[in-house]
């Protein structure tokens, strides 16, 4: 069974049109979500760390939050260079991360 | 600060052949994972090392092994290589490893058997 489920699979906005990615999970004992953004051919880069429900987390146009069951991450005016996988991940108490299979973000100018 | 660095980047092997990636972790890092990426399965979790001792396993078969040396140093191994284990392979370091620690990836080693 999927432990961690991104939705949608896909998404294409225009530059400037706010959206957000879902990224909810089954585990318990959470200890960790994380998020990452991945380019082609690239290894994931770090994004945020959320540790609790009711955290949040910016940089840029990014913003990442959390709940007891979900956690989303809001691109506010996306640009083109936004363009790219974004991958969530959780650690439950005792194992590796675990990884959802990402949401494909292309932003068109 | 250097980043995670993995050789080769792209690598072409027969299958029944056997295979040797390399990770070395950002400096200070003494926990090393492996990960293989595929489309279809995307990023799985093949083992953790920490301070030369594996720390945990994913549901790989025995053909995935990996070692970790006193410089924190990785090392993966497929043996007798499928085609199904073309996939990107990465490795990522931490600080001192699950739980609670952000992990840094390398750019991959890009696996194809043939």
């Amino acid at each position: 069974e999927d432990q961690v489920t991104q939705s949608p699979e896909a998404l294409r906005l225009q530059e400037g049109e706010s959206s957000s990615l879902n990224c909810s999970y089954t585990v318990s004992g959470l200890r960790g979500l994380f998020w990452y953004r991945q380019d082609p051919g690239k290894g994931p880069e770090f994004l945020f760390t959320l540790y609790s429900a009711g955290e949040e987390k910016e940089k840029e146009r990014l913003k990442a939050t959390l709940t007891k069951k979900e956690s989303f991450l809001h691109i506010t005016a996306p640009k083109p260079e936004d363009s790219a996988t974004y991958l969530c991940a959780v650690n439950q108490a005792g194992t590796a991360l675990i990884f959802g299979k990402g949401t494909t973000l292309s932003v068109s100018s | 600060k250097a980043g995670v660095t993995q050789t080769p980047r792209y690598l072409i092997k027969t299958r029944g052949q056997q295979v040797t990636l390399s990770c070395s972790p950002i400096s200070g890092h003494r926990s090393v994972s492996w990960y293989q990426q595929t489309p279809g399965q995307g990023l799985q979790f093949l083992f953790e090392y920490f301070s030369e001792t594996q720390r945990n396993k994913g549901n790989f078969p025995g053909r995935f092994s990996g070692r970790q040396f006193s410089n924190s140093r990785s090392e993966m191994n497929v043996s007798t290589l499928e085609l199904g284990d073309s996939a990107l392979y990465l490795c990522a370091s931490s600080l001192v490893g699950t739980p609670n620690t952000e992990a840094f990836f390398g750019q991959g080693t890009r696996l194809t058997v043939v």
